[in-house]
């Protein structure tokens, strides 16, 4: 069975900084991957998405990701973060099922 | 339209009530998803149903009751909850049973259970 796993559960950064997500999934072959966000009380967006192709992915609001199998790693980045990021941010995995695994989340946090 | 519409917002239930939630979707979408989210913890997959049918049922117990009467309608019929089923109910929907497509979100319904 698949399974996604987010290390850091909280980050701090500073306006205008650069933010790296990490995200590492277990699956026996390639996965379809996904960033997805949530702002409070809401439902999530899709940031972006790997299932072939270009391992360096671009998304919406400036976000890639670079999925690397070699160490089942699937970080999310963006040069410089903005106030309005500040959100849960899900990384998720699906097999060939209509599954779709969410890791645990990290929540990210903007000062100015 | 590109959205996932979810009814009501909010609501509050006693133990004995019966209540229903709503999701609905007219971006032809043919897979159709429940997940409950508790507090600072990520979605759970509840129900999938795909073409209308119930495709996943992720050992959900019998006081959720997923129904999906078309294409575009998906409800969720709650019976006798518990306070431990507190939490935000999302529907998504995606445009068909393939893995790789991304899933629209609603907004989601926030449940207390008193």
């Amino acid at each position: 069975a698949q399974s996604v796993t987010q290390p850091d559960i909280h980050i701090t950064v500073s306006e205008g900084a650069s933010l790296e997500l990490r995200c590492n999934y277990s699956y026996g072959a390639t996965p379809y991957l996904f960033w997805y966000v949530q702002s409070p009380g809401q439902g999530l967006q899709l940031l972006l998405k790997y299932f072939s192709g270009d391992t360096l992915v671009q998304g919406i609001k400036g976000f890639e990701a670079e999925f690397k199998r070699s160490q089942s790693s699937f970080n999310l980045r963006k040069p410089s973060v903005h106030w309005s990021d500040a959100a849960e941010y899900f990384c998720a995995v699906g097999d060939r099922s209509d599954k779709l695994i969410f890791g645990t989340g990290t929540r990210l946090q903007v000062f100015p | 339209d590109t959205e996932v519409t979810q009814t009501p917002k909010h609501l509050v239930m006693g133990m004995t009530n019966k209540k229903s939630l709503k999701c609905e979707q007219h971006m032809g979408h043919r897979a159709m998803y429940w997940y409950k989210q508790k507090a600072k913890k990520p979605p759970e997959l509840m129900f999938v149903y795909s073409y209308e049918k119930l495709s996943i049922n992720e050992s959900v117990p019998s006081r959720f009751s997923p129904e999906c009467p078309n294409s575009s309608l998906l409800n969720l019929h709650l019976h006798a909850l518990q306070p431990e089923d507190s939490a935000l109910y999302l529907c998504a929907s995606r445009s068909r049973s393939q893995a790789r497509e991304k899933l629209f979100f609603g907004s989601g319904t926030q449940l207390s259970v008193l």
